[in-house]
């Protein structure tokens, strides 16, 4: 099985700020990496798929980069929305391993 | 619009089986390969099973492998996941998920709201 690993845990910053998530994968994974928000409560939403592609509706302070093993989301300006817990994910082989995710936090 | 709508879930003492179900509408059901994952209190997120487009292919993570099935009704636009021998650690919110025309290399893109199972005695 492909581990999945984000750093930080968990994340302080203040509205405006930009941060990123790194995530590292076991083994190369190509380009087949995806980022999800999700926030208290509710179901996981995708942000970005094959490491750098914007979901659709997704506001554009969200990137993403990376390829291989290593795997970076970035959030420009943060807005208060998007203080919630964001994972990683591989998605070309039949484990489809999640990272353990990071928790944004309102500093 | 896409929904996903899951139903089935509650209380089960360990041993026990469970039938969830999804319900979907909004899109064309029979071409896309459908996924279960859960997520037990507090933690995070973990793949659990996925079914073909078709039906014909279905892949299960480890720690439920030969205690869940998955499969699909066409007919009724509904995902379905058998759970049986339920252990407390089972306990989790299933989601259901869209995947893509493929089983493997498709983004996770529509999920729905989830079912709480709580194994138990």
């Amino acid at each position: 099985d492909i581990q999945m690993t984000q750093s930080p845990s968990t994340l302080s910053a203040s509205v405006g700020d930009r941060v990123t998530i790194t995530c590292r994968a076991s083994q190369s994974i190509g380009n087949w990496l995806a980022w999800y928000q999700q926030s208290p409560g509710k179901a996981p939403k995708l942000l970005i798929y094959k490491a750098s592609n914007l979901e659709s509706g997704v506001p554009s302070r969200f990137s993403g980069s990376g390829s291989g093993t290593e795997f970076t989301l970035a959030i420009s300006s943060l807005q208060p929305d998007d203080f919630a817990t964001y994972y990683c994910q591989h998605y070309n082989s039949y484990s489809y391993n999640f990272g353990q995710g990071t928790k944004l936090e309102i500093k | 619009q896409v929904q996903l709508v899951e139903s089935g879930g509650g209380v089960v003492q360990p041993g026990k089986s469970l039938r969830l179900s999804c319900a979907a509408s909004g899109f064309t059901f029979n071409i896309y390969a459908l996924h279960w994952v859960r997520q037990a209190p507090g933690q995070g997120l973990e793949w659990v099973a996925v079914v073909s487009h078709d039906g014909s292919k279905n892949h299960y993570a480890d720690s439920v492998k030969g205690r869940f099935t998955i499969s699909r009704d066409d007919s009724k636009n509904t995902l379905y996941l058998q759970m049986s021998n339920l252990r407390p650690n089972d306990t989790a919110v299933y989601y259901c998920v869209r995947g893509g025309v493929h089983p493997v290399g498709s983004k996770f893109d529509f999920w729905g709201q989830g079912a709480l199972v709580i194994v138990s005695s």
